[in-house]
């Protein structure tokens, strides 16, 4: 199975500040990543998918990076909704699998 | 609009099975695959495994071999996710959640979640 290593697990920051979140798979997954942002009690909520595209209606301080092994989350500016939990995922194959999740704290 | 709308809360007592429905709307339901994934309280997410609504072909994490079934009903379009043998460590939060099956793309819309409590 590929494992997918996340980190920090946790971030503290503040309203406006550029954060970034990396995600490391064990071995390549070429593009095949997605991010998700999940807010407690609900589903996931697809962010990113493919390494680096934004889907339909998701804000664009939102932004991915990477290929290969290694991936990053940018937001360019922290609003009080995104203080959250994310996940990356790849599905290169199966199983499909997760990071450990990081969560995103108000300083 | 897709909509999955899934089954209401569980408890149940270990070594009991539960199962739970997904039931899907708004597409062609046999054009997507159907993903479980589960979220132990506190914790991450767990692939669990799909099935192809279209013939009924399932592709199960090595972890739930033997302990998970999962099913689809085309007159309902509902999924099906049984798993049995339950233990205090399967209490979770479980998902569905669709991907297109002619092409790879990952999971962009989940039902609500069944929370099921495994307990004595």
């Amino acid at each position: 199975d590929i494992q997918m290593t996340q980190s920090p697990s946790t971030l503290s920051a503040s309203v406006g500040d550029r954060v970034t979140i990396t995600c490391r798979a064990s071995q390549t997954i070429s593009s095949w990543l997605a991010w998700y942002q999940q807010k407690p009690g609900k589903a996931p909520k697809l962010l990113i998918s493919k390494a680096s595209t934004l889907e339909s209606g998701v804000p664009s301080r939102f932004s991915g990076s990477g290929s290969g092994t290694e991936f990053t989350l940018t937001i360019s500016s922290l609003q009080p909704d995104d203080f959250v939990t994310y996940y990356c995922q790849q599905y290169n194959s199966y199983p499909w699998t997760f990071g450990q999740g990081t969560k995103v704290e108000i300083k | 609009q897709v909509q999955l709308v899934q089954s209401g809360a569980e408890v149940k007592k270990p070594g009991a099975s539960v199962k739970v429905s997904c039931k899907a709307s708004g597409y062609t339901f046999t054009s997507y695959y159907m993903h479980w994934v589960r979220q132990a309280p506190g914790q991450g997410l767990e692939w669990m495994g799909k099935i192809n609504p279209s013939g009924g072909t399932t592709s199960n994490a090595q972890k739930f071999q033997g302990r998970v079934t999962m099913t689809s009903d085309t007159s309902t379009t509902t999924v099906y996710m049984e798993l049995s043998s339950l233990r205090s460590e399967d209490t979770a939060m479980y998902f569905c959640a669709r991907d297109p099956s002619w092409q790879l793309r990952p999971l962009e819309h989940w039902g609500q979640g069944t929370l099921v409590t495994v307990s004595s």
